[in-house]
């Protein structure tokens, strides 16, 4: 069974520019989240979705990061515009539900703004 | 607000001897705690996990303990191997399956042969 995917795994851009993650799912999962993990920290959640609706975004910094999931399977989370405190990677999870399931992980997008 | 506090930030050990790394946390209402491992540029992957409901959990090596009362658990691995050596996070969610996970800031061990 695929695991989640993520791309790309780095990107490099300048501050002010726009930047986005692409995050597919374990097959049959409907909760999918995307977490922030900066360097010697633990990761922080962003958002959760239960299929396509975004039940906690909290913590969504919504000035200038957007997601969404329009068919309830994979995700993208979008920055506009990058700064350079964005450093950091960017983890996709998923898991069957949010009761009595475990969260599995994708590699992350590790992204640098210069 | 929630938080988790993981100790310590880093642990290095002689292959065979045993680590713990210690957590407590802030929300009384948290009821699953997890432990992830996470390898240098790998993805975080669950080693073992516990409920609230139960105070003791063990899978060959590795047991984690709660203590519900302290609000405070931890993770005991034995018998150490080099291939343990990763940073481990621990977690802390008020949903039994996950849910908005509130993660510990990380322990680097290293298990030196």
């Amino acid at each position: 069974e695929a695991g989640v995917v993520q791309s790309p795994r780095y990107k490099i851009i300048e501050k002010k520019q726009p930047v986005a993650f692409w995050c597919n799912p374990i097959s049959g999962h409907n909760t999918l989240y995307w977490y922030l993990q900066n360097l010697g920290q633990g990761p922080e959640l962003l958002i959760r979705y239960e299929n396509e609706e975004a039940v906690d975004d909290s913590q969504l910094p919504k000035d200038r990061f957007s997601a969404e999931r329009l068919k309830g399977v994979d995700s993208t989370l979008k920055i506009q515009p990058a700064e350079l405190g964005d450093s950091a990677v960017y983890l996709c999870a998923s898991s069957l539900a949010v009761g009595g399931s475990e969260q599995f992980f994708g590699p992350g997008t590790r992204l640098t703004v210069l | 607000g929630e938080n988790v506090e993981q100790h310590p930030s880093t642990l290095s050990v002689q292959e065979g001897d045993s680590a713990v790394i210690k957590c407590t946390y802030s929300d009384s209402a948290s009821n699953y705690f997890p432990w992830y491992k996470q390898e240098l540029g790998k993805r975080p992957q669950l080693i073992i996990d516990i409920r609230s409901n139960v105070g003791e959990k063990k899978d060959q090596r590795i047991a984690v303990t709660l203590n519900k009362t302290a609000k405070h658990f931890s993770l005991h691995i034995t018998e150490t191997q080099p291939e343990d050596s990763a940073v481990y996070f621990c977690a802390a969610s008020k949903s039994p399956g996950g849910g908005k996970l509130i993660f510990g800031q990380g322990t680097e061990l290293s298990v030196k042969p």
